[in-house]
């Protein structure tokens, strides 16, 4: 069956630093997504990985193994706006676009 | 950047009646939308791919009868649920490609509500 797994909460306090980790099972694979999304709001984008690797965009980097099947999402001085539902997404590939999304990671950002 | 918008935003509607909601594309072109619904506390699951001129593809479980996908013009999708049910409250959101063909873009969501 198909599995993506991600920590439920996760909490962190104003300038740290915050690494949220996702591991997938998949029987298809064409690029790992890291969503950001707000209570009762759509999903906004943060990332995308389809190759091994680190791929930094500012305060936001996203790290991809393929052989272990793992990601994680790096947020560097958090800011209080960055509470928020973090979500892990792979596109299986079939079709491009269909998202396999994990159950979401609630971050809490303290003062 | 694209810009997808969904409407309504959100309705309440009496169980045993039907609700269209629709989703376009407002500056691009999208032979592909994708159909997710969103339970509270819960993650998207998706439901649908409506393609352009052709039959939606419905992930397992999903009732095709029940959710009806339309995609009759290349900025247009509408998701109809049949005769609802209180447990068909959720939040439906949908998402196209935009032109990087990896980035989805999605829509703000409809929120139903049956009664």
């Amino acid at each position: 069956g198909q599995n993506i797994d991600q920590p439920t909460e996760m909490t962190a306090t104003e300038g740290a630093i915050v690494q949220i980790n996702c591991t997938y099972q998949t029987s298809g694979f064409n690029g790992l997504f890291w969503y950001q999304q707000h209570a009762g709001e759509a999903p906004t984008f943060l990332s995308y990985n389809v190759l091994d690797g680190l791929e930094e965009k500012g305060r936001f980097s996203s790290f991809l193994s393929r052989s272990k099947g793992y990601s994680y999402l790096l947020l560097k001085e958090l800011q209080m706006k960055d509470s928020a539902s973090y979500l892990c997404a792979v596109d299986r590939g079939s079709t491009l676009g269909r998202l396999y999304f994990g159950r979401g990671t609630q971050l809490t950002v303290w003062p | 950047g694209a810009v997808v918008s969904q409407h309504p935003s959100w309705v309440i509607c009496k169980s045993g009646t039907s609700v269209k909601i629709e989703c376009r594309s407002l500056d691009f072109q999208a032979t592909t939308m994708f159909w997710y619904r969103q339970f509270p506390k819960q993650s998207l699951m998706l439901m649908a791919t409506s393609n352009e001129g052709s039959k939606a593809t419905y992930e397992q479980g999903v009732e095709k009868d029940k959710f009806l996908i339309n995609h009759a013009s290349l900025t247009l999708s509408t998701l109809t649920v049949t005769s609802a049910h209180p447990e068909d409250s959720s939040f439906y959101i949908c998402s196209a490609p935009g032109p990087l063909s990896y980035e989805q873009y999605f829509g703000p969501g409809t929120r139903l509500t049956v009664t």
